[in-house]
């Protein structure tokens, strides 16, 4: 089954403009996630959010955490060439101990 | 250096074959899971381990075993793979469920 929904599916802007992802999920979680991936390969940790947190920051991303909305977003600010792959959304259903995956985010920066 | 190793990289077998995907992390993580990764699905889990011995159902099971008899080695058996298991799998582990997860590079299989 499917948690957590990502919006917009595919997103292409110019390098530097800010890049939003949203995520919306359907049950009560301990925490959201952030991954990315390049290209088919492995996933890369970007964020954790807690249930009980509204807002992070690491580096030019930030995350936002809407539990009254279930929904989340992620902005990459100053976007680069080198932020061009896929973004996934994942949550720990509260009260379970498995991870589970939007279908993800495809963003393409341009030069 | 810390990381999640996974072989073989790519396989392609024939339907009925028995086949094992190893998954190794050397970082003493307590949690281990496999997901497997489809165009459109996007990542799903197939099994998960809380610590040595103890293992538990994702959301897409059927047709896969796995065991952790030692914490860092978490193997996935295809017992007979059909051609609808073909996929880019990934193995991952955590310090513990609700951390963030460390991924390997992914086994991409073929079943013919």
């Amino acid at each position: 089954s499917q948690q957590g929904e990502e919006d917009p599916q595919a997103l292409s802007i110019q390098e530097g403009e800010n890049a939003t992802m949203n995520c919306s999920y359907k049950t009560s979680i301990n925490n959201l996630q952030w991954y990315r991936q390049n290209s088919g390969r492995g996933l890369v940790h970007l964020i954790l959010i807690r249930s009980n947190e509204r807002e992070k920051h690491s580096g030019r991303l930030r995350v936002t955490l809407d539990t009254s909305k279930k929904s989340s977003s992620l902005l990459i600010t100053a976007s680069r060439a080198a932020d061009t792959a896929s973004y996934f959304c994942a949550t720990f259903v509260r009260g379970a101990q498995k991870l589970v995956f939007g279908q993800g985010t495809r963003l393409t920066i341009n030069p | 250096e810390a990381q999640v190793t996974q072989n073989p990289r790519y396989l392609i077998t024939v339907t009925g074959k028995k086949l094992t995907v190893t998954c190794s992390q050397n970082m003493n993580h307590e949690y281990m899971s496999w997901y497997r990764q489809d165009p459109g699905l996007g990542l799903r889990q197939i099994y998960y381990s809380m610590n040595v011995e103890v293992t538990d159902k994702g959301d897409v099971p059927e047709g896969y075993k796995v065991s952790r008899k030692e914490k860092r080695n978490f193997p996935l058996i295809l017992e007979s793979p059909s051609p609808n298991q073909t996929s880019l799998y990934f193995c991952a582990s955590a310090p513990g469920a609700y951390y963030e997860q460390y991924f390997g590079p992914g086994t991409r299989l073929t079943v013919t």
